[in-house]
């Protein structure tokens, strides 16, 4: 089956530092998803990004399907980006539901 | 926006008891899944449904078994719980198509 990793799996970063995680993925996909975890363990949709770019505040991200792999941006960091982040993609084999695979996650932790 | 609910956000049962853990979305959404998360392992699909009554097993279903009689709902069942179906169980609602996953608070469930 298809391989997510993700890198690097564990950051720390000064408030206010930027930082990019990445995704690499073994096979092409139909839809790519990045979560943010945070210490309470509630799961929050960043980005849905098949390919392309989006920005939302200080993050965004891009996708570049043909070479397999996805980047986060995270801009002026906050303690509250703390968490994990993960990326997760879904390859459709003839049908219809979207079955996501997960990464390995990047535990983030900004300290103030 | 969308608002996937899990009824519990924390659970202590012992062991061979049968677990209920229930997940309502208010979206009209098509698909549900039922997720387990574990330190090393990641998030794992243990069912997903499609459509009323329709159910598939996902990567990891043993000891599982699911219930979706209404649109909104997806029941996920431990028949007879065991220690090590201690885990943190994520539920998500999907539309379907190119339409990204969100995701429920999780249920912290310790089987002691």
């Amino acid at each position: 089956g298809i391989q997510v990793e993700q890198s690097p799996p564990d950051l720390i970063l000064q408030e206010g530092a930027n930082s990019t995680l990445r995704c690499n993925f073994s096979d092409s996909v139909n839809n790519l998803q990045w979560f943010h975890q945070n210490p309470w363990g509630q799961l929050i949709n960043l980005f849905y990004i098949p390919s392309g770019t989006k920005q939302n505040g200080r993050l965004s991200a891009t996708t570049v399907a043909t070479e397999r792999y996805s980047l986060l941006y995270i801009s002026s960091s906050q303690t509250t980006d703390s968490g994990v982040y993960f990326c997760a993609v879904e390859r459709r084999y003839g049908g219809a539901t979207n079955k996501l695979i997960f990464g390995t996650g990047t535990l983030l932790a900004v300290q103030p | 926006d969308v608002k996937v609910t899990q009824s519990s956000r924390y659970l202590v049962k012992r062991t061979g008891e049968k677990v209920f853990l229930e997940c309502v979305q208010d979206m009209d959404h098509e698909n549900m899944f039922w997720y387990r998360q574990d330190p090393g392992l990641g998030l794992r699909l243990i069912y997903f449904s499609y459509d009323v009554k329709m159910k598939e097993k996902g990567d990891i279903p043993e000891g599982y078994s699911v219930s979706r009689e209404k649109k909104e709902r997806f029941s996920l069942i431990l028949e007879s719980a065991s220690t090590n179906q201690t885990s943190m169980y994520l539920c998500a609602s999907s539309q379907g198509g190119n339409q990204p996953q969100h995701f429920g608070d999780g249920t912290r469930l310790s089987i002691l």
